[in-house]
């Protein structure tokens, strides 16, 4: 266990339906990076907040949102979800540092668009 | 857009075998990564070489780097059922914003 949860763990929504998925930070890290799995793919990039802000944001398009709370507890909102929108949703927190660091995912919340 | 390629995406040995699986990027790098991950869930880092060092170990792991070809290499010796599972490398290009960019994975089945 990584100290990295993720809420809820399955989901299924309708299509045009807006979706809110939920983030808690292992102790210790400011910064929480979020990725979109599709099923037999690898993880893509999809934005990272560190304290609060923004820092980096992958091809997605601004119907993909987020934020970090003073905790740095995280949310990633969807808006007007599509179909090809469902996947496996990852949450990674790390210490913002300029040297090399790995980085602790969640378990991941399975997302289903109908 | 992925940005590496892992090699091969499916492998099935025997337990006790070793497995070796390759990893190709496009771009230059702070450093790369390696992770595991069982059944769709979540990744579980195993090993984080700089881009400065060649080689690492890390148990039954060991990981190469080569930047002049651009290519990573994890090998897991003696390897067990429990080992099975998809491996993907992941690169850091640095720049402050620590973004990982995956590779498509390595599907690893042991056989008892």
């Amino acid at each position: 266990e990584t100290g990295v949860t993720q809420s809820p763990t399955h989901l299924i929504k309708t299509r045009g339906q807006q979706v809110t998925l939920r983030c808690s930070s292992q102790s210790g890290h400011n910064t929480v990076s979020w990725y979109q799995q599709a099923l037999g793919q690898g993880p893509q990039f999809i934005f990272q907040y560190y304290r609060e802000e923004e820092n980096g944001r992958g091809n997605f398009p601004p119907r993909f949102s987020g934020l970090q709370f003073p905790n740095y507890s995280s949310e990633l909102n969807v808006n007007a979800l599509e179909l090809d929108d469902s996947a496996l949703y990852l949450c990674a927190s790390s210490p913002h540092d300029r040297a090399a660091t790995e980085a602790f995912f969640g378990q991941g919340t399975r997302l289903t668009v109908v | 857009s992925q940005q590496g390629e892992e090699d091969p995406q499916a492998l099935s040995i025997q337990e006790g075998e070793n497995a070796t699986m390759n990893c190709s990027y496009k771009t230059s790098i702070n450093n790369l990564q390696w992770y595991r991950q069982n059944s769709g869930r979540g990744l579980v880092h195993l090993i984080l070489i700089r881009s400065n060092e060649r080689e690492k170990h890390s148990g039954r792991l060991r990981v190469t780097l080569d930047t002049s070809k651009k290519s990573s290499s994890l090998l897991i010796t003696a390897s067990r059922a429990a080992d099975t599972a998809s491996y993907f490398c992941a690169t850091d290009a640095g720049g402050g914003s620590e973004k990982l960019v995956f590779g498509k994975g390595t599907k690893l089945t042991v056989n008892p």
